[in-house]
Parts: C-alpha cells; structure tokens; sequence
C-alpha cells in the first residue's frame, strides 16, 4: 500500500499568514495526488486535483505543488474561514489512501 | 447543480447487516464511476470502495472485502452498499462521492452529506 505522510498534522497561523502543507508518498505517484478541505461535522471538499490544479470555484489563494513523492499544499493568506482539516490523497494505486490530515486554525 | 444524497445509517448489533444508498443529481450518473469513504468518529477519511461507470469493476479495502458489496442502478440515479458481518470498528460517516472518471482512479470531486452507521450491542 502506498503511506502517505501528512506534516504537520496541526497548525496555528495568524490572520493573512502563507500556511504550507507537506505530504510525502512512500511510493512514486508522478501526479497523481490530491487535496481536500473538510470542515466541522461536513463533507470532505476537492480543491486542488491531479497535484496543482484548482477545482471549480475554489478560491486562488489555494494553491499545490509537487510531483513523485513529495507534494506542497498552500494558502497564500489565511483567513478564518480557511479554519479546517486538510487530506491529501493518491490515486495511483490501490487501496487510495488518504494522509492523516492537518488540521488548521487561528491563532 | 450537483447533489448526493446518502440514506440508510443507523444502530446496527455486531453481525448484522445494512443497507446505504446514494441517489444523486445534477450530473449524468451513468458516465462516471461513485465511491464510498469513510471516517470513524475523531478519525481521518478512509477508502472503502468503488465501482466503475458500468457495473463492470468493483473496488475495496481490505478492511471490507468480502463483507461489503457496491453495487449501483443508472435507471434510478442511485450508488448502494450493502454491508454485512458488520464490526464494531466499521462504525463511522459513510460518504459517498463522485469520481471525475469512469473508473477507480481520479479525484472525488462532489461529496454527500454522509450517513452515519453506528455497530454497537
């Protein structure tokens, strides 16, 4: 199966603060990763597809980065509504596994 | 505008069995493939399955295979997984969601509200 290793796993940024998100595959994924926010007590949302791409509607202060193994998950300036869990998840492989999550918040 | 809407959690004895569906709209069903994920209580988001456009393949964790069955109708709009020999650690909110492709490996790109299955005695 292929791990993947969110860091960190908790944050605490202020107002208008660049916030930056790793995860680490364990296995080569060329492209193939994904992001998601999910909020409290809601679904998951998809906002950067295949690595660096921005889903439909998703605001440009999100943005990701990255291919093989290592990839980077950004918000260009924090704001409270950003407050969140964020997964990424590969799809080159089965079982998709999802990282463990960083959960993000205000200071 | 696209809508998933799961039904069919509830309290379950260890064993026994149930039923969740997704009926959806907004997009034509029968086109892409739908998956189920899910997330224990306090947890992080888990794969549990998924099932190509047509019926023809079907996916699972380990952690659900042979117990779990996926299956779908495109007449009825409709994604279903029937969940048998139920544990205490399948306890958890069923999501299901959209897959941008006709089969396993693409992103999840519109999510249900999940429905939450509960396996306790």
């Amino acid at each position: 199966d292929i791990q993947m290793t969110q860091s960190p796993s908790a944050l605490s940024a202020s107002l208008g603060d660049r916030v930056t998100i790793t995860c680490q595959a364990s296995h080569d994924i060329s492209k193939y990763l994904n992001w998601y926010q999910q909020k409290p007590g809601k679904a998951p949302k998809l906002l950067i597809y295949d690595a660096s791409n921005l889903h439909t509607g998703v605001p440009s202060k999100f943005s990701g980065s990255g291919s093989g193994t290592v990839f980077t998950f950004t918000i260009s300036s924090l704001q409270p509504e950003d407050t969140a869990t964020y997964y990424c998840q590969q799809y080159d492989d089965l079982p998709l596994t999802f990282g463990g999550g960083t959960k993000v918040e205000i200071k | 505008e696209v809508q998933l809407l799961e039904s069919g959690g509830g309290l379950v004895q260890p064993g026994g069995s149930l039923r969740l569906s997704c009926e959806v709209s907004g997009f034509t069903f029968s086109n892409y493939a739908m998956t189920w994920v899910r997330q224990a209580p306090g947890k992080g988001l888990e794969w549990v399955s998924s099932l190509s456009h047509n019926s023809a393949r079907t996916f699972y964790a380990d952690s659900v295979q042979g117990r779990f069955i996926v299956s779908r109708d495109n007449s009825k709009n409709t994604l279903y997984l029937q969940m048998n020999s139920l544990r205490a650690e399948d306890t958890a909110v069923y999501y299901c969601a959209k897959v941008s492709v006709t089969s396993y490996n693409g992103y999840f790109d519109y999510w249900g509200q999940g429905t939450l299955v509960t396996v306790s005695s």
